[in-house]
């Protein structure tokens, strides 16, 4: 599985759209764009992926760049319950059942 | 609620006793996993069972030695703990070729060794 780099904390005003980059230059073309995040003491929560194009669900959006070598995960309004760690996790999603986890960005949202 | 539930939430033991950590999944789901979170946050994967077979087996210590009865089922019994075994425990469960709502995790089980 593809390599992916996230900066390690970010802050956001609540309220406000919060911006996780992602980058995955060394992404392959069957690897899928997932990202979890990580809420204190809880256990990891699925939020959204994708292959090359945008996605959007009840939780975010997800923006993928044409060449596929990085992303963005967007929350749109985000609120205090937003606060967690945000990974990144680039996987093959037929055959390779593997989810690795890197370090991720820990997101504070500030009120 | 569909979910998957592990038990026990806490578990505080002596070095040296042997434990077991049980998971359930009611998601229909055919794989299961366990991953383990140490001091440092990080997140490693264990073991995987596909169909209450195992598929992936992460170069964990024989003393670690999952068993899966059902595809409904993963439980996790350690023998002869050590204070290195601390940490959390997540059970989880996905549908291979079905990756529309990724992994769902458990809340984990978190262990103490003394």
């Amino acid at each position: 599985d593809a390599k992916t780099t996230q900066p390690p904390s970010m802050d956001c005003a609540e309220g406000r759209a919060a911006n996780l980059p992602c980058n995955h230059s060394t992404i392959s073309g069957n690897e899928y764009v997932y990202w979890y995040r990580q809420i204190h003491s809880q256990g990891p929560q699925y939020i959204i992926h994708g292959l090359k194009n945008n996605e959007t669900n009840e939780m975010a959006s997800l923006i993928i760049t044409e060449d596929r070598k990085s992303s963005t995960l967007i929350l749109p309004h985000a609120t205090l319950r937003d606060t967690a760690v945000y990974y990144c996790i680039v996987r093959v999603s037929f055959g390779n059942e593997k989810l690795t986890f890197g370090t991720g960005t820990r997101l504070t949202i500030i009120p | 609620d569909t979910a998957v539930s592990q038990t026990p939430k806490y578990l505080v033991t002596q070095m040296g006793n042997d434990k077991s950590i049980k998971c359930e999944q009611n998601l229909g789901h055919d794989t299961m996993y366990w991953y383990k979170q140490d001091s440092k946050k990080f997140l490693k994967i264990m073991f995987s069972y596909n169909n209450k077979e195992l598929i992936i087996n992460e170069t964990v210590p024989n003393r670690f030695s999952p068993k899966s009865p059902d595809k409904a089922h993963l439980n996790l019994h350690i023998n002869s703990l050590e204070l290195g075994d601390s940490a959390v425990y997540f059970c989880a469960s996905s549908q291979r070729g079905q990756h529309n709502y990724g992994y769902t995790f458990g809340s984990g089980t978190r262990l103490t060794v003394v």
